[in-house]
């Protein structure tokens, strides 16, 4: 199985200032023939089911903000968050879609410091 | 608009048996995966298990921590997908999530608001 982990656990960062979440996969996400990076980020907030914003490592799904970025490439990914807003309170998950069984990160919970 | 509706969770004893089902509406169920997610209360995601269309024969695969005990299956013609769960454990209460990924990829789009399992004597 694809382990992902991702640091920190919890992340506290003031409004307006820049989140960074990361995510390293137990080996690479990324199909050759492709080209992409099978990695999706999603924020969760309580009791809400989780939300997709980031999928091809890097591709916002529709209505997401653009203060929202994925990056990174083959084992190493990260989400940031340009500028917090409080809506952007939640628990941010990364997870491998490259192949079976899907696995999520840990969870990074971030909060207003 | 796209959804999907989660029932049939409650409580049941371990080694009790107990079916979910996924209702979706508004979208082509018939050639969507369907994904099953749980997550056990203030803990993270976890991946239960998959089932394809029938392009793909209904092809299931499943979490090894679930593996000969859940059977996920599918009616196309009442837009409904199911997970029976078996020899169920106290491991396996959570909030269960019936998710359908977008068409751009398979990262997980279309969530339900999930069906609670609690599995205690």
């Amino acid at each position: 199985d694809i382990v992902m982990t991702q640091s920190p656990d919890s992340l506290p960062v003031s409004l307006g200032e820049r989140a960074t979440i990361n995510c390293k996969s137990s080996q690479s996400v990324l199909y050759s023939s492709n080209n992409k990076n099978y990695l999706a980020w999603y924020q969760q907030k309580p009791g809400q089911p989780p939300k997709l914003l980031i999928y091809w490592a890097s591709t916002r799904e529709f209505g997401v903000p653009d203060r929202f970025s994925g990056s990174g490439s083959g084992t190493d990914f990260t989400l940031t968050i340009s500028s917090l807003q409080a809506e952007d309170v939640a628990v941010y998950y990364c997870q491998q879609y490259y192949t079976t069984p899907r696995t999520f990160g840990q969870g990074t919970k971030v909060e207003i410091k | 608009e796209s959804q999907v509706v989660e029932s049939g969770g409650g409580l049941v004893q371990p080694g009790g048996s107990l079916k979910l089902s996924c209702a979706a509406s508004g979208l082509m169920f018939s050639g969507s995966v369907i994904h099953w997610v749980r997550q056990a209360s203030g803990k993270g995601l976890e991946w239960v298990g998959r089932i394809r269309s029938k392009g793909n024969n209904y092809g299931t695969t499943y979490s090894p921590s679930v593996q000969g005990r859940f059977t996920i299956s599918r009616d196309d013609s009442k837009n409904t997908a199911y997970l029976q769960m078996h020899s169920l454990k106290s491991e396996d209460t959570a909030v269960y999530y019936c998710t359908i990924p977008i068409l751009e990829a398979d990262a997980f789009g279309l969530w339900g608001q999930g069906t609670m399992v609690i599995v205690s004597s």
